[in-house]
């Protein structure tokens, strides 16, 4: 079983649309956890840290559910230019990021 | 700029070539990391240093030899590699091995 686990899309979206990605992972001693973007042909850049409290950064909303192992990344109002591949990044000594969730955002 | 610079940005070898790939960090991070990611692939952890020492060598062939002579500076020897070596290979540092990690724009690298 992999450490990190993803759907890999992709999903396809008007903008405006709301789209959720869930990611879960296998370890139940994982430290943190972090939502990472990566544009095509570009290195992945942070998006945002997953807090068990949850955490909203404008349109984007991360949650952390420990008890079932996953986490999420809820897009509201979506973008153009939110179209991306979003990968799962979970660590324990080391990262172990997911396959990453490819989104397109159509006009 | 993310902090993480990596030089050259492209580069094309043949087979029978010696090239070096350089990864410098102006963060202060203790933790430095070589990824290979080929076309429409995952990421692929291939070493981890922390604190100059190196941790973690995710079975990579021998062809492909790293070094860290200090926190700030990774290098990735590439020696006599084959065409599927083809990839985008990325460094990335983080103060931690479990803090958030940032990544160099990547050496896109050719074999011919």
């Amino acid at each position: 079983r992999k450490e990190v686990e993803q759907d890999p899309g992709p999903f396809n979206v008007p903008e405006g649309a709301t789209v959720a990605f869930n990611c879960t992972y296998s370890n139940s001693a994982s430290q943190s956890f972090f939502w990472y973007r990566q544009d095509c042909r570009k290195e992945p850049k942070l998006l945002m840290s997953v807090y068990s409290s949850g955490n909203e950064d404008g349109r984007f909303t991360a949650q952390l559910n420990r008890a079932s192992q996953y986490i999420s990344l809820l897009i509201r109002d979506s973008k153009l230019s939110d179209s991306a591949t979003y990968l799962c990044v979970v660590t324990f000594n080391k990262f172990y990021f997911g396959s990453g969730t490819k989104l397109n955002v159509k006009p | 700029e993310t902090g993480v610079t990596q030089t050259p940005r492209h580069l094309v070898m043949g087979m029978t070539n010696k090239k070096s790939l350089k990864c410098e960090q102006h963060l202060g991070h203790n933790a430095m990391y070589w990824y290979k990611q080929s076309a429409k692939k995952p990421l692929e952890l291939m070493f981890v240093y922390n604190f100059k020492e190196q941790t973690e060598n995710n079975s990579v062939p021998s062809r492909f030899s790293p070094e860290c002579p200090n926190s700030s500076h990774l290098f990735l020897h590439l020696h006599t590699l084959q065409p599927e070596d083809s990839a985008l290979y990325l460094c990335a540092s983080s103060d931690r091995t479990d803090t958030e990690a940032f990544f160099g724009q990547g050496t896109r690298l050719t074999v011919v």
